[in-house]
């Protein structure tokens, strides 16, 4: 069964710019959730989809935005980048329909943003 | 709100020494507790979990106890090897399950 897909791997972008990063959970999976991992703060909760429907926020601005489509794909796109937007960004997918419970989530490899 | 904090790392070990990474966390109610283990380039790993006061989470050789009083959920290993060296974040789930809260992290380099 294949794992939790993230793309693309790295990215550099310029402040200012705005980017999309995509999700593909395990199959069958329909909660995508989206962190944020930086050196200092460690990882931040930014937002939980599940059938298409926005679940859960965290504390991040609207610049931060996500979608989930009808295959359960998920998307986040992040607009008008800022230097301290530069982090690896992970996507969990969690198994069931309840809450993502630590055991039953599953994480991706990441993509990593760099903005100069 | 809810909220871990882990010890500063890295931890710099040799091969077979003992390992204690610390981890407390505020919480309101009693949430559940997880150690999550990331290897060099890859995502985040369940390690072990404790659900309750006084439970205590294993995997691999790696164990933590649920204290309530203390507050804590430290990870502990006896002998540890160099492939063990990656990041490691203790988290816990808030009331309702909302979400996970994470610590910052710990790295653990492991040399032979």
């Amino acid at each position: 069964k294949a794992g939790v897909t993230q793309t693309p791997r790295y990215l550099i972008k310029t402040r200012g710019q705005q980017v999309t990063l995509s999700c593909s959970p395990i199959s069958g999976h329909r909660s995508v959730s989206w962190y944020q991992q930086t050196p200092g703060q460690g990882l931040q909760f930014l937002f939980e989809y599940f059938s298409e429907t926005q679940r859960n926020k965290g504390n991040f601005p609207g610049r931060f935005s996500g979608r989930q489509f009808s295959n359960s794909r998920s998307e986040m796109n992040v607009s008008t980048l800022e230097l301290g937007d530069s982090a690896l960004y992970l996507c969990a997918s969690n198994q069931g329909q309840g809450r993502p419970t630590g055991e039953k989530l599953f994480f991706g490899s990441g993509t990593q943003l760099s903005v100069l | 709100g809810d909220s871990v904090t882990q010890m500063e790392g890295p931890v710099t070990l040799s091969e077979e020494a003992f390992l204690t990474i610390n981890c407390t966390y505020t919480a309101t109610g009693y949430p559940s507790l997880f150690w999550y283990v990331q290897y060099p380039g890859e995502g985040l790993q369940l390690l072990l979990k404790a659900t309750k006061a006084d439970d205590k989470g294993s995997n691999k050789g790696f164990e933590a106890t649920y204290r309530k009083e203390t507050t804590s959920f430290h990870l502990e290993k006896g002998s540890v090897q160099v492939s063990d060296s990656a990041v490691y974040f203790c988290a816990l789930s808030d009331v309702g399950f909302q979400k996970l809260v994470f610590g910052t992290g710990t790295r653990l380099l492991v040399s032979p």
